[in-house]
């Protein structure tokens, strides 16, 4: 049973323009969401967090929205730039520090110049 | 700081051979998780040590064990291998738990033949 659901695996979107990347969980317990970036032939790298008490976290062009009652977050990276194009990750906790972190599938975006 | 390392980078073994792996976490990280990465399943968390103790487990068979030591560094060692166990292994650390933010190491690329 999947508890993170990232429906789409692949995104292409214009230099410049917005991508929009979305994440569905299904564990009311969840209160810590993550984003990480992934390159091929590397390891996963942290973008950007939320914490359930907050609905919007900003960081540079890079911004997450996070609907409770929908358990629904998404990630808004505006202006979008060809070094954009990766695989990004969803990623959810529940348990404080020694909750687990449960990883969507991934979405491969594009950012065609 | 110096970043996770792990090494091999890549190894190759035959069907029903074991295969350890090796993770040095970030200085003063005391949490060590280990993650399976295939592209059908993405991440999937196969258990974390904290003070040399496993305090987490994911839902993988048996053959697939890890340790800890005092210097914070890990091991992951796989039994008996099957072709469906090739995988990128990815190693991440924490200051205290999987249930914050994680930084990853680039991975070890497992191929079973």
């Amino acid at each position: 049973d999947q508890q993170v659901k990232q429906n789409s695996p692949s995104l292409s979107v214009q230099e410049g323009r917005i991508s929009i990347l979305n994440c569905d969980y299904t564990n009311s317990m969840f209160d810590y969401f993550l984003w990480y970036k992934k390159y091929p032939a590397e390891g996963p790298t942290f973008l950007i967090s939320i914490s359930s008490i907050k609905d919007k976290n900003e960081d540079g062009r890079f911004t997450v929205f996070l609907n409770k009652s929908a358990k629904h977050l998404s990630l808004h990276i505006v202006p979008s730039q060809p070094g954009d194009s990766a695989v990004y990750f969803c990623a959810a906790s529940g348990g404080g520090s020694q909750g687990n972190l449960i990883f969507g599938k991934g979405t491969k975006l594009s950012v065609k110049p | 700081k110096a970043g996770v390392t792990q090494t091999p980078r890549y190894l190759i073994k035959t069907r029903g051979q074991q295969v350890t792996l090796s993770c040095s976490p970030i200085s003063g990280h005391r949490s060590v998780s280990w993650y399976q990465q295939t592209p059908g399943q993405g991440l999937q968390f196969l258990f974390e040590y904290f003070s040399e103790t496993q305090r987490n487990k994911g839902n993988f068979p048996g053959r697939f064990s890890g340790r800890q030591f005092s210097n914070s560094r890990s091991e992951m060692n796989v039994s008996t291998l099957e072709l469906g166990d090739s995988a990128l292994y990815l190693c991440a650390s924490s200051l205290v738990g999987t249930g914050e933010k994680q930084y990853f190491g680039p991975g070890t690329r497992l191929t079973v033949t």
